[in-house]
């Protein structure tokens, strides 16, 4: 069980919107720490796709935004391109570095 | 450009060892904590240890605790991770990560991995 909880898969069309959450509880996202997203594609190493909740790497598009409130995280991703179908993982601090379990995103 | 290259993975049989290493370039990299995170086969990302830019504080996952060390030269700006005691459970992808800044800051730039694996 990993500490913080995104759902197994999301899927959506080109063109559409698509959210992933991702849930915490109060000694990591509700303790004030930042939510990192990163972006695996099959094969390859991690990206870094947000940092600090809600800020974009140089060079990652601004169709994709995240979010944090409370105890959980979003990652918003607008236009679905196929590229964009990866493996999404979500990560903050509890004592140490904790990562999401991974939400699987397929473009239909 | 920032670039991170693994070296040291392969096969080892349960109870061995290997030592994993992490050449950086690109990048200051005294300034910058520095971390290994895992991947076994069809699974998600596990953080498993880290290290401070002086290389005074370590950290581990609790299941590595004891078992591996993890060390940083910034004279030659190299990253080890060593591995004793390994399990079949240690079979994984080793990714190494550099923090943009301290140990609970994002994972900004990762190396392409190296695969470790655990079997008799």
């Amino acid at each position: 069980q990993s500490v913080l909880t995104q759902p197994p898969s999301v899927s959506g069309a080109p063109g559409q919107r698509v959210t992933i959450s991702c849930t915490g509880t109060s000694s990591n996202i509700g303790a004030g720490y930042d939510v990192q997203w990163y972006q695996q594609v099959p094969g390859t190493a991690p990206k870094l796709l947000i940092y600090g909740n809600s800020n974009r790497p140089s060079g990652v598009p601004d169709r994709f935004s995240g979010s944090k409130s409370g105890t959980s995280a979003s990652l918003a991703i607008t236009g679905l391109q196929t590229e964009d179908e990866a493996d999404y993982y979500c990560q903050s601090y509890d004592s140490s570095p904790v990562f999401g379990g991974g939400t699987k995103l397929t473009v239909l | 450009e920032v670039q991170m290259l693994e070296s040291g993975g392969g096969l080892v049989q349960p109870g061995g060892s290997l030592r994993l290493s992490c050449a950086a370039s690109g990048f200051t990299f005294s300034i910058y904590a520095m971390s290994w995170v895992r991947q076994a086969p069809g699974k998600g990302l596990e953080w498993v240890s880290g290290i401070s830019g002086g290389g005074s504080t370590t950290y581990y996952t609790d299941s590595v605790k004891g078992r591996f060390t993890i060390s940083r030269d910034n004279s030659k700006n190299t990253l080890h991770l060593q591995m004793n005691n390994l399990r079949a459970e240690d079979t994984a992808i080793y990714y190494c990560a550099k923090s943009s800044g301290g140990i609970a800051e994002a994972q900004d730039y990762w190396g392409q991995g190296t695969l470790v694996t655990v079997s008799s």
